[in-house]
C-alpha cells in the first residue's frame, strides 16, 4: 500500500500565486522526498528532508516535516506556467536498507 | 555525467508475449530501482536490486523479474504479459538502498500491450 498520500489530489492556480501541496505518512521514517513528474516522463528530485529537520528551502521551493503529525508540505512560491506537473511525496522508512515509497501525487496546473 | 538511462523509450507488444526492458545507473550507483506507473497513476514499486542482489521486490506476480548485472546495470523481464500491464515503467538508481540521497530517474519505457 502507498505510505504517502497527497493532498490535493489536483491544483490550479494562476501564473504568480502561491502553490501548496501536503503529505501524510503513517509509519516513522528516515527521510522525505518530493519529486516532480512532466507529462508522463521520469520524476526529478526536488528536495530531501531529514526527519531530524523541520524546514527546508531550495529556491522557490519551501518544504516543512511535522514528524508529530506525520506530515509534509511543499509550497512552490511565485508559480510559473514551467511549474505545472504532478509532484509526488516520496517517505524512506527508518531502520536499515529500505524502499522509497511513493505517494499518489498532486497534479499541479499554473494558468498563465 | 549520464544519467539513467533506460531502453527502449517505447514498446508495443501482443497479450501473451515476453518483454525485456534495461537500465543503466548513474556511474557510482550500486542500487537499482524499478516502478510500474499506470496511467494517472501513482508510482507501485516493482523491485529493488542493490550490489548484484534482489534486497525486495513488490505485490507483483512472478512474472515480473529482473536482474542486475556487475556493471549495475539492470533488466526487468515481464512474461506472460497481459493489458493491465500496460504502462510507464521507470527505473531509478541512488548511491545506496537507504534511500539517503534521493534517487535519479530515467525517462521511463511506455510499455503498450495489445
Amino acid at each position: 500500500s502507498q505510505q504517502g498520500e497527497e493532498d490535493p489530489q489536483a491544483l490550479s492556480i494562476q501564473e504568480g500565486e502561491n502553490a501548496t501541496m501536503n503529505c501524510s505518512y503513517k509509519t516513522s521514517i528516515n527521510n522525505l522526498q518530493w519529486y516532480r513528474q512532466n507529462s508522463g516522463r521520469g520524476l526529478v528530485h526536488l528536495i530531501l528532508i531529514r526527519s531530524n529537520e523541520r524546514e527546508k528551502h531550495s529556491g522557490r521551493l519551501r518544504v516543512t516535516l511535522d514528524t508529530s503529525k506525520k506530515s509534509s508540505s511543499l509550497l512552490i512560491t511565485a508559480s510559473r506556467a514551467a511549474d505545472t506537473a504532478s509532484y509526488f511525496c516520496a517517505t524512506a522508512h527508518s531502520g536499515g536498507y529500505q524502499k522509497v515509497t511513493f505517494g499518489t501525487g498532486t497534479k499541479l496546473q499554473v494558468i498563465p | 555525467e549520464a544519467g539513467v538511462t533506460q531502453s527502449p523509450t517505447h514498446l508495443i507488444k501482443t497479450r501473451g508475449q515476453q518483454v525485456t526492458l534495461r537500465c543503466s545507473p548513474i556511474s557510482g550507483h550500486t542500487s537499482v530501482y524499478w516502478y510500474q506507473q499506470a496511467l494517472g497513476l501513482g508510482l507501485q514499486f516493482l523491485l529493488w536490486y542493490d550490489e548484484g542482489e534482489e534486497r525486495n521486490r513488490g505485490n507483483f506476480p512472478p512474472r515480473f523479474s529482473g536482474r542486475q548485472f556487475p556493471n549495475y546495470s539492470s533488466e526487468l523481464n515481464v512474461n506472460a504479459l497481459e493489458l493491465e500491464d500496460s504502462a510507464l515503467y521507470l527505473c531509478a538508481s541512488s548511491f545506496t538502498g537507504r534511500g539517503d540521497y534521493g534517487y535519479t530517474f530515467g525517462s521511463g519505457t511506455r510499455l503498450t500491450v495489445v
